[in-house]
């Protein structure tokens, strides 16, 4: 069965602070699709990354990086020098081979508050 | 700009009133999905359209159907709303092959759905 779990509800911190928001992972298949979105407070999912399963190299992308681990089945995400603007509510998802095309596992989320 | 775009925004309907969203795109994607959010809730995955093919989930109630007439337009009908259906319903595009990686979805920005 296929499971994401994002074990933070809520995480808040003060501008200029680095964040990491975890997210733990179940699956049975060996191909599968790791996502994280950003849903801010105008309810607008936006993509952020996919990363497969064969490919566990960790990315930057400007402040945003991500630590893909198999071999704790983790996928965390972290803000270096947070801002105001990154106040939003975060999924991790999992999408497998053995799922419907497309469906994605949502974990419950992280709702991230930056403080000035 | 290529987008998702979802109307209306903001949704008011009675207790057994019919009832339709509506999501177009002009991204050109093939696969449709919609989604129901509730509060503080991870998305939850109601059907989607692969091409003109339709997929419903399991678990999702009868009271729920979706027309898409063409490639840019889908329809979410809730024949009788109920107050527990009360929520975020968000539409999001991918493109999706046969053999190749799984996509990323592109979201509309929704539509709050209030039953009274």
């Amino acid at each position: 069965a296929q499971k994401v779990t994002q074990a933070q509800t809520e995480i808040s911190v003060v501008e200029k602070e680095d964040v990491t928001l975890d997210c733990v992972y179940e699956t049975r298949d060996t191909t599968y699709y790791l996502f994280w979105y950003k849903q801010p407070p105008s309810g607008e999912l936006v993509f952020l990354i996919r990363r497969n399963s064969f490919d566990e190299q960790n990315e930057i992308s400007g402040r945003y990086s991500w630590n893909f681990q198999k071999s704790t089945s983790s996928f965390n995400f972290t803000i270096t020098a947070s801002q105001v603007v990154d106040s939003a509510v975060y999924f991790c998802a999992l999408a497998d081979r053995g799922s419907t095309l497309g469906r994605l596992y949502f974990g419950r989320g992280t709702q991230l508050t930056v403080w000035p | 700009d290529a987008m998702v775009i979802q109307n209306p925004r903001y949704q008011v309907t009675q207790f057994g009133k019919p009832v339709t969203l509506s999501c177009s795109q002009t991204l050109n994607h093939n696969v449709m999905y919609w989604y129901q959010q509730k509060s503080s809730q991870a998305p939850k995955l109601l059907f989607h359209y692969y091409d003109k093919d339709f997929n419903n989930e399991a678990d999702t109630p009868d009271n729920f159907q979706s027309r898409r007439p063409n490639t840019s337009f889908c329809f979410l009908d809730i024949r009788s709303p109920g107050l527990g259906d009360a929520a975020m319903y968000l539409c999001a595009t991918s493109r999706e092959e046969a053999g190749t990686p799984l996509n990323e979805q592109f979201f509309g920005p929704g539509t709050r759905l209030t039953v009274l």
